[in-house]
């Protein structure tokens, strides 16, 4: 069976800070899709990034940044000097690879809050 | 281009009456998803479809919702009868198929239910 564990729960850092946000998976397939989303105060659920297990290259967008280690099973989310419009809940998701597209199994989320 | 709409955005009903959740996905995507999330059990699949058909329905909680898709721009969620524990947010999300690979869904603003 597939899961997903964030075990941070809520984080809190000063604006300008960096913050980590964890994710380790667990699953029995070769092949699956690691995924993260952020949702905003308002609700709705923005995709972020996708990562192919086959690709352990790190990736780097803007201030955002990712870090897949296969190894550890995890693939954890960099914010670099955090702003308040980066408040929100983050979730991590994994899909398995299948012959079409897979439903996302998502971990409990981060709640991430910026102070000014 | 338009993304996921979903309606209503909001929905209060009284304990026992039918709800319907209606669904249009991104055009040209041929796999559509509904999600519920839950304080206590977080973002969890209900069904997906594929191509207007059904492949995975093991997350409908109960005989009590349904889900179908009658073409490919439109679907419906429904609960009747509905009960207090049916409150939460319901996603629709969906996404394209490629070779082999699971993409990304996109996700509608949701659909926040209260059943008093």
């Amino acid at each position: 069976a597939q899961k997903v564990t964030q075990a941070q729960t809520e984080i809190s850092v000063v604006e300008k800070e960096d913050v980590t946000l964890d994710c380790v998976y667990e699953t029995r397939d070769t092949t699956y899709y690691l995924f993260w989303y952020k949702q905003p105060p308002s609700g709705e659920l923005v995709f972020l990034i996708r990562r192919n297990s086959f690709d352990e290259q790190n990736e780097i967008s803007g201030r955002y940044s990712w870090n897949f280690q296969k190894s550890t099973s995890s693939f954890n989310f960099t914010i670099t000097a955090s702003q308040v419009v980066d408040s929100a809940v983050y979730f991590c998701a994994l899909s398995e690879a299948g012959s079409g597209n897979t439903p996302l199994v998502f971990g409990k989320g981060t709640r991430l809050s910026v102070i000014a | 281009d338009a993304g996921v709409i979903q309606s209503p955005r909001h929905e209060v009903t009284e304990m026992g009456q039918e709800v319907t959740l209606r669904c249009k996905p991104i055009s040209g995507h041929d796999y559509l998803f509904w999600y519920r999330q839950t304080m206590m059990r977080g973002l969890e699949l209900l069904i997906y479809f594929n191509n207007n058909v059904p492949i995975d329905d093991s997350g409908m909680p109960e005989d009590r919702f349904s889900a179908k898709m009658p073409n490919a721009s439109f679907s419906t969620l429904k609960i009747q009868p509905s009960e207090p524990r049916d409150s939460a947010v319901y996603f629709c999300a969906s996404s394209r198929s490629g070779q082999g690979n699971s993409y990304e869904q996109y996700f509608g603003p949701g659909t926040r239910l209260t059943v008093t």
